[in-house]
């Protein structure tokens, strides 16, 4: 079936570092992908999202670029604040009308000063 | 309101009773989802709505687990019996056709 896996972390960065979370996908047909966020305390959040194949989603300094020939949706950031600090999921929607999300096991992300 | 609304925000209950958890979709979003957010077990899918019939209830655990949408709007995800592997966080999401789903804040259930 479809699933979705990621770096579980946790990862730990210092501030202005370069994020790289990996995500990689199995699905058949054309999913959309995601990056979902989850704030201590907070619920989740879309944060970008890629629709179809070499799309790239972008926010909030974020970018995934969907790659249908591995299969990936890397989450980068090119400089982390602590306020990123955050527990991070991909994941997919089959393209159908209506369908689950089905996620990963989320990577949470500590940005120290 | 402007976004997806859960209630309560949190509940505690003893083990074999009976709770009702509540979700406010956005407006005029067609498709409703309950997901469960646990240890050890991820965000897990337990039903979808669209309009006020459930075409897909295949993540719902157990006969105990059951969920109604009524207008269109409003669901109830309803837990009889509740047993202490049914502590999570349970979320909700709304979505027009085709589109992102937006997720509420969350009802955190402990079971005693």
């Amino acid at each position: 079936g479809d699933s979705v896996t990621q770096m579980e972390g946790p990862v730990t960065l210092s501030e202005e570092a370069f994020l790289t979370i990996n995500c990689t996908y199995t699905a058949t047909g054309y999913p959309s992908l995601f990056w979902y966020v989850q704030y201590p305390g907070e619920g989740l959040q879309l944060l970008l999202k890629a629709t179809k194949a070499d799309d790239k989603g972008s926010n909030k300094g974020f970018e995934a670029t969907y790659r249908k020939e591995t299969t990936s949706f890397h989450l980068e950031k090119g400089s982390v604040q602590v306020s990123d600090s955050a527990v991070y999921f991909c994941a997919l929607r089959r393209g159908t009308s209506y369908d689950k999300v089905i996620f990963g096991p989320g990577t949470s992300l500590s940005v120290i000063p | 309101g402007a976004g997806v609304s859960q209630s309560p925000s949190n509940k505690v209950t003893e083990k074999g009773k009976d709770v009702e958890l509540r979700c406010d979709p956005i407006s005029g979003h067609t498709a409703l989802y309950w997901y469960r957010q646990s240890l050890g077990q991820g965000l897990e899918f337990l039903i979808y709505f669209q309009g006020n019939s459930a075409p897909d209830k295949s993540g719902l655990p157990s006969d105990r687990f059951s969920a109604e949408r009524t207008g269109g709007s409003v669901s109830t995800l309803t837990i009889q019996r509740t047993q202490q592997e049914d502590s999570a966080v349970y979320l909700c999401a709304s979505s027009l056709f085709q589109d992102t789903q937006y997720f509420g804040p969350g009802t955190r259930l402990t079971v005693l």
